[in-house]
């Protein structure tokens, strides 16, 4: 079993759509988490860190429910710019970052 | 605030050769990992350093080693050189230790093409 899965997509979802990514993580060890952005053939980039609060950024909200050892990301109103792979990250007990092999998200006008 | 910096951008190599890739880590960072992506998966971890030394690796084979100097710059040396080592290589650098739960910055990454 992988440290960190995701859904395997990828999701083709229409223009102003809502998506939901799920990620579960099987180190119950893990300190933080996070989901990064992956553009085709670019180095990924911090979308936001994942807080058990849960954590909007504008469209953008990610949750983390502990317990169940799962997070998510819900980006609403959806835009083409949002077309890009969506990689779950999981920083272990010792500082390292254990990722998800990403979700690829196809936006469609 | 300079961000993360590789070098090369592209390489391409042949088997059994040996290649090195450079990386400047973002001011105020003393913690520089590489990893490995292939396409169409996640990132690997390679390994990690933190103040000039090793402090954590992936399962990577000892063909793979690196070192961090005393300006937090790093190198990933890789020695006979596979095909399967075709990949983009990512230097991400941040504060260690509980700093990195700040998150880590990632340079745009070295596409290494062995043939």
């Amino acid at each position: 079993r992988k440290e960190v899965e995701q859904d395997p997509g990828p999701f083709n979802v229409p223009e102003g759509a809502t998506v939901a990514f799920n990620c579960t993580y099987s180190n119950s060890a893990s300190q933080s988490f996070f989901w990064y952005r992956q553009d085709c053939r670019k180095e990924p980039k911090l979308l936001m860190s994942v807080y058990s609060s849960g954590n909007e950024d504008g469209r953008f909200t990610a949750q983390l429910n502990r317990a169940s050892q799962y997070i998510s990301l819900l980006i609403r109103d959806s835009k083409l710019s949002d077309s890009a792979t969506y990689l779950c990250v999981a920083l272990d007990s010792n500082y390292q970052l254990i990722w998800g092999a990403g979700t690829k998200l196809i936006i469609k006008p | 605030e300079t961000g993360v910096t590789q070098s090369p951008t592209h390489l391409i190599k042949t088997r059994g050769q040996q290649v090195t890739l450079r990386c400047s880590s973002q001011s105020g960072h003393n913690t520089v990992s590489w990893y490995q992506q292939a396409l169409g998966q996640g990132p690997q971890f390679i390994f990690q350093y933190y103040r000039e030394e090793e402090n954590g690796r992936g399962n990577f084979p000892p063909r793979f080693s690196g070192l961090q100097f005393p300006n937090y710059s790093s190198e990933l040396n890789v020695n006979a050189l596979e095909l399967d080592d075709s990949a983009l290589y990512l230097c991400a650098s941040s504060l260690g230790g509980q700093g990195a739960n700040y998150g880590y910055t990632f340079g745009s990454g070295t596409r290494l093409t062995v043939v």
